[in-house]
C-alpha cells in the first residue's frame, strides 16, 4: 500500500500570499491518479484537483497542482479568506489512500 | 443535481453492529461507483472500500475484511454500509462518496454520519 506524507503539517500564512503544499508517495503514482480535497471544519471533503493537475469544476484558476513520480505539489496562488483549511492528496495504485492533511491558518 | 444523502447520527455500544445509508439522486445510480471513506475525531481520512450499484460487486480495504459489508437498493438508488463488532476506535464521521469508473477521485460526497461508539 502506498503511503502518501504531507508537508508541513500546518502552513501559517497571511491572506494574499502564496501557498504550498506538499504529497509524498512511497512508490511511484500514476499521475492520472493523483487528486487534492479541500476539507472545512464540519464538512465534507470537497475535490479540487484530479489526475495532478486537472482543477475540479467550479474550482477557482488560483489552485493549481503539478508533479510526478513520487513528488506533487498544490499551489494556491493568492489566498482567499475561504481558502484556510485542510487539504489532503489522494492517490489509487490499486488500493485507495489519503496523506494525513495539510492545516493551511491564517498568520 | 447530484445529491448523496446520509443516514443520520449513531450511538453503539461495544460489540454492536451500525448501518448507515447513502440515498443518492440526480445521476444515473448503476453509471458510478461509491466509496465509504471515515474520518475519527480531529483524525485524517480512511478508505473503507467501494461498490459497483450495478454489479453489486464489492472490495473492501485489507484493514475491514470480515467486518464491513457493502449492500445496495437500485430500487431506491441507496448504498449501505454496515460495520460489525464496533469498539471505540469506530467512532468516526462515516462519508459516503461517488466516483465515475477509472477516474479514481471522488467527485461527490455525502454529508457525513457520526457513529458513536460507546459503552
Amino acid at each position: 500500500e502506498i503511503v502518501l506524507t504531507q508537508s508541513p503539517g500546518t502552513l501559517s500564512l497571511s491572506p494574499g500570499e502564496r501557498a504550498t503544499l506538499s504529497c509524498r508517495a512511497s512508490q511511484s503514482v500514476n499521475s492520472n491518479y493523483l487528486a487534492w480535497y479541500q476539507q472545512k471544519h464540519g464538512q465534507a471533503p470537497r475535490l479540487l484537483i484530479y489526475g495532478t493537475s486537472n482543477r475540479a469544476t467550479g474550482i477557482p484558476d488560483r489552485f493549481s497542482g503539478r508533479g510526478s513520480g513520487t513528488d506533487f505539489t498544490l499551489t494556491i496562488s493568492r489566498l482567499e479568506p475561504e481558502d484556510f483549511a485542510v487539504y489532503y492528496c489522494q492517490q489509487y495504485s490499486g488500493s485507495y489512500t489519503f496523506g494525513l492533511g495539510t492545516k493551511l491558518e491564517i498568520k | 443535481q447530484v445529491q448523496l444523502v446520509q443516514s443520520g447520527a449513531e450511538v453503539k455500544k461495544p460489540g454492536a453492529s451500525v448501518r448507515v445509508s447513502c440515498r443518492t439522486s440526480g445521476y444515473g445510480f448503476t453509471s458510478y461507483y461509491v466509496h465509504w471513506v471515515r474520518q475519527a475525531p480531529g483524525q485524517g481520512l480512511e478508505y473503507l472500500g467501494i461498490i459497483n450499484p450495478r454489479s453489486d460487486y464489492t472490495i473492501y480495504a485489507q484493514k475491514f475484511r470480515g467486518r464491513v459489508t457493502m449492500t445496495r437498493d437500485t430500487s431506491t438508488t441507496t448504498v449501505y454500509m454496515e460495520l460489525s463488532s464496533l469498539t471505540s476506535d469506530d467512532t468516526a464521521v462515516y462519508y459516503c462518496a461517488r466516483e465515475e469508473p477509472a477516474h479514481c477521485y471522488f467527485d461527490y460526497w455525502g454529508q457525513g454520519t457520526l457513529v458513536t461508539v460507546s459503552s
